[in-house]
């Protein structure tokens, strides 16, 4: 079973600077996809950013990007410019070709300060 | 706004009630799911649909029932629930299974008393 683990149950950045958020997963499958999930006090989960594995560029979507490891199974995401909307849970998860389900890990809590 | 749409948002129902979740997704994708969300735990399938077909159904007690009349709409009726199974209802869709992204609904928010 693939298993995700967030090792940071809260995070804390000042408005304009920069935040990492730390995940890593376990898995025996070479074919997988790696996504960041943001949910909002709103509780609607948004999608923020996909890995695929088989792709060494790191995914980058405006002010967020992602540092992938493969080897290490570390899959961190970078939060430049940080806003205040972007306070909330981050989500790490995983899936497989084969699989069905997201597997997702425990969440970041994210505060960003003025 | 993500194509997902889910009621109700909220709902409070005691344990001998019957009611009904529904999901509709406006995006043309072919699977759904059913996760539950609770406090200090990680999202948990209990539901996958693919072409209207049941795919997965992950040790989920009978009280819950799901329902994919097409594949557009989803619904999970309830019966019988525990105070334990209150929690966040979230319902996503994703164009096929594995690796496609999935976007998911607002979520209703399940009390059980």
């Amino acid at each position: 079973a693939q298993t995700v683990t967030q090792s940071q149950p809260e995070m804390s950045v000042q408005e304009a600077e920069t935040v990492t958020l730390s995940c890593t997963y376990d898995t025996s499958e070479s074919d997988y996809y790696l996504f960041w999930y943001k949910q909002p006090p709103s509780r609607q989960m948004i999608l923020v950013i996909r890995q695929e594995a088989y792709k060494q560029q790191n995914a980058t979507e405006n002010r967020f990007s992602v540092n992938f490891q493969k080897a290490a199974k570390s899959f961190s995401l970078k939060i430049s410019d940080s806003q205040l909307g972007d306070a909330a849970m981050y989500f790490c998860a995983y899936n497989s070709n084969s699989g069905y389900a997201l597997n997702f890990g425990k969440g970041t809590s994210l505060l960003v300060t003025p | 706004e993500t194509g997902v749409t889910q009621t109700p948002r909220h709902l409070v129902m005691g344990m001998t009630n019957k009611k009904s979740l529904k999901c509709e997704q406006h995006l043309g994708h072919n699977a759904m799911y059913w996760y539950k969300q609770s406090a200090k735990k990680p999202l948990e399938l209990m539901f996958v649909y693919s072409l209207e077909e049941r795919v997965e159904n992950n040790s989920v007690p009978s009280r819950f029932s799901p329902e994919c009349p097409n594949s557009s709409h989803l619904f999970l009726h309830l019966h019988t629930l525990q105070p334990e199974d209150s929690a966040l209802y979230l319902c996503a869709s994703s164009h096929g299974l594995g690796e496609e992204t999935q976007y998911f609904g607002p979520g209703t928010r399940l009390l059980v008393l």
